[in-house]
């Protein structure tokens, strides 16, 4: 399994708090993804980095941001959470930028929101 | 229209039978393809990869790419009740770092 751990695993939280779901790696891959994953919806990209302190976003990126401040750790934050952001969250690394077989996925967090 | 199509079943086959998985796509530029299985409350996980149009054998399953009618399959051969799990196709550009999914298809062997 690739180096990568998602914390928390499960979080409930009421509408309107702050929530920041991290992505820890041990491989020292340059690009690291948040993606959600909704039934009818498939998997979605929030955000990406490309390096420390390099983001951009995605395409469903409203409501979301994220940081970046080591190569090992990529945030997520909503910063206030809604009911139309319970999903499962899922950061993925990357040490290529043009070949998607070396794109590894997390174990994914569980995000209600109430 | 979505740029990456794929049918989300769910599909039952009987253990043994042979397992035929597709997507479409929009995107013509798209030149790297891949299919990745997801179990239940996991992530997803690299199953093949495929460059270009073609085929690509490994053990029971098989990947086609065919770029003219924009269109990819994957095959599960002697499928086996292990093989039960979400399948997602994806697809990216050369030098582009985003992949496009397909929304999934569930496959579930009966024993």
């Amino acid at each position: 399994d690739a180096g990568i751990t998602q914390s928390p695993r499960h979080k409930v939280t009421e509408t309107g708090t702050p929530v920041t779901l991290r992505c820890h790696q041990t491989e020292n891959h340059r690009y690291m993804y948040w993606y959600r994953q909704d039934p009818g919806h498939g998997l979605r990209l929030i955000h990406y980095s490309y390096g420390v302190k390099d983001t951009d976003k995605g395409e469903v990126s409203d409501g979301y941001s994220v940081s970046r401040s080591k190569t090992e750790d990529f945030l997520l934050t909503l910063e206030s959470a809604t009911s139309s952001q319970t999903s499962v969250y899922f950061c993925a690394i990357s040490d290529h930028s043009y070949q998607g077989n070396t794109i590894y996925f997390g174990e994914g967090s569980w995000l209600t929101v109430v | 229209q979505k740029e990456v199509e794929q049918d989300p079943g769910p599909l039952s086959v009987p253990e043994g039978a042979i397992v035929s998985l597709n997507c479409t796509y929009s995107n013509s530029a798209f030149q790297y393809f891949m299919w990745y299985r997801q179990y239940s409350r996991k992530g997803p996980e690299l199953l093949m990869y495929t460059y270009s149009s073609g085929n690509k054998e490994d053990g029971r399953f098989t990947a086609q790419v065919d770029k003219s009618s924009k269109y990819i399959s994957l095959f599960i051969r002697d499928s086996q009740p292990s093989d039960s799990a979400t399948y997602l196709c994806a697809m990216t550009l050369y030098g582009n770092n985003r992949l496009a999914f397909g929304k999934g298809n569930q496959v579930v062997v009966i024993p």
